[in-house]
């Protein structure tokens, strides 16, 4: 099975950074994605990251560490229009198939 | 990017019918599609993996009669709730897996169910 752990909700500033933190464990771990959604709507693409390192997209980052089970996004200048929640989903193999499971989400409310 | 479609965006139903929920990818062929279930202020929950040509595969816990699923063509899946009951009410969310871009799933504007 898959255990994905984040934190459930998180405030910042306007124009701060902010990073929100994703563990996991899971077998056959085949990648780790971040997804954005606002309230009523669906999950949009972030990014992907399936080797350690740091993938950076504009304003947002992410970080992996395999052997950590452990993932980071990272957001920079942040905008009012950055609250929303962000999904960590990890991709591992369940019978037989790599299968995502997403965590619960962080809820990020951003401020003047 | 590619684009997925969901049809209808909204439903509401009396309690006892049933409600088809189509899943399109408009631009590119899905190889294998998601069902997702989204209750408020939770996550996503895997209904169902569904592969063009095969039966779908169901996740423990979700009834494969009632969550009837069908994905007849690289574009097109549906998942039809029979039987609705109030407790069916949720965000019901598909994803589709690009042939080229395995490693990305791309999401539907879901679907919000209203079983009275």
């Amino acid at each position: 099975g898959q255990n994905i752990d984040q934190p459930t909700e998180m405030t910042a500033t306007e124009g701060a950074i902010v990073q929100i933190n994703c563990t996991y464990q899971t077998s056959g771990f085949n990648g780790l994605f971040w997804y954005q959604q606002h309230a009523g709507e669906a999950p949009t693409f972030l990014s992907y990251n399936v080797l350690d390192g740091l993938e950076e997209k504009g304003r947002f980052s992410s970080f992996l560490s395999r052997s950590k089970g452990y993932s980071y996004l990272l957001l920079k200048e942040l905008q009012m229009k950055d609250s929303a929640s962000y999904l960590c989903a990890v991709r591992g193999l369940t019978g037989g198939s790599y299968i995502p499971t997403f965590g619960r989400g962080t809820s990020l409310i951003v401020h003047p | 990017g590619a684009v997925v479609s969901q049809h209808p965006s909204r439903v509401i139903c009396k309690s006892g019918t049933s409600v088809k929920i189509e899943c399109r990818s408009l631009d590119f062929q899905a190889t294998t599609m998601f069902w997702y279930r989204q209750f408020p202020k939770q996550s996503l929950m895997l209904m169902a993996t569904s592969n063009e040509g095969s039966k779908a595969t169901y996740e423990q816990g979700v009834e494969k009669d009632k969550f009837l699923i069908n994905h007849a063509s690289l574009t097109l899946s549906t998942l039809t709730v029979t039987s609705a009951h109030p407790e069916d009410s949720s965000f019901y969310i598909c994803s589709a897996t690009n042939r080229e871009a395995k490693e990305t799933q791309y999401f539907g504007p879901g679907t919000r169910l209203l079983v009275l």
